[in-house]
């Protein structure tokens, strides 16, 4: 059980356009969805930390208005990167905790952007 | 200060030998400590939980932690080429709701 399904797993776009990122719990309910970003050789960078049905909070440094998260129900977050840029190329990646259990933070498989 | 701090490495063992990675924190009111392997360009896959002082062992991995010295480490017996990866240290304190705060990661090369 536990399992977290992150869609798409690649995607190459041109700049100035816009990607959505969607991040299921298949077989559980997740309280909390975490939307991280990870550079090549580097760590995990917390984005921003979202909540069914309230607006997410975002980290400091992070715009809002282009990193759009929507997390309309227990089991799906989606992330939306709006008018995107080069520099926007990441690794982006998404956790969810259990809503009963809530300790451990499971993975999506992560999305390789790549802007044109 | 980081707040959670490894040793980025790489930290190179031979196949067959104790391989060691070591992982402080700062948070004192820290509750929930894991360990998460992740290999070249895949996401993190949980390994290893502890939540409270001393060892706890699963498979060749072995998970120490000792609270009053704010520190928690991981040790993979008979290591193979197939454990060679990034080990990132994550911690999520009582205070921060669900949100995991994660090490810089150590590297972990396996020699044949």
């Amino acid at each position: 059980g536990a399992v977290v399904s992150q869609h798409p797993s690649r995607v190459i776009c041109k700049s100035g356009t816009s990607v959505k990122i969607e991040c299921r719990s298949l077989d559980f309910q997740a309280t909390t969805m975490f939307w991280y970003r990870q550079f090549p050789k580097q760590s995990l960078m917390l984005m921003a930390t979202s909540n069914e049905g309230s607006k997410a909070t975002y980290e400091q440094g992070v715009e809002k208005d282009k990193f759009l998260i929507n997390h309309a129900s227990l089991t799906l977050s989606t992330l939306t990167v709006t008018s995107a840029h080069p520099e926007d190329s990441s690794f982006y990646i998404c956790s969810a905790t259990h809503r009963i259990r809530g300790t451990e933070a499971f993975f999506g498989q992560g999305t390789r952007l790549t802007v044109v | 200060q980081k707040e959670v701090e490894q040793n980025s490495g790489p930290l190179s063992v031979p196949e067959g030998a104790i391989a060691s990675l070591n992982c402080t924190y700062s948070d004192r009111v820290s509750q929930s400590f894991f360990w998460y392997r992740q290999y070249s360009g895949k996401s993190p896959e949980l390994i290893m939980s502890i939540y409270s002082n001393g060892d706890k062992e699963d498979g060749r991995f072995t998970a120490q932690l000792n609270k009053a010295s704010q520190y928690v480490s991981l040790l993979i017996r008979d290591s193979q080429p197939s454990d060679s990866a990034t080990y990132l240290c994550a911690v999520k304190s009582g205070n921060a709701g669900n949100m995991l705060t994660f090490g810089g990661g150590t590297r972990l090369m396996v020699k044949p």
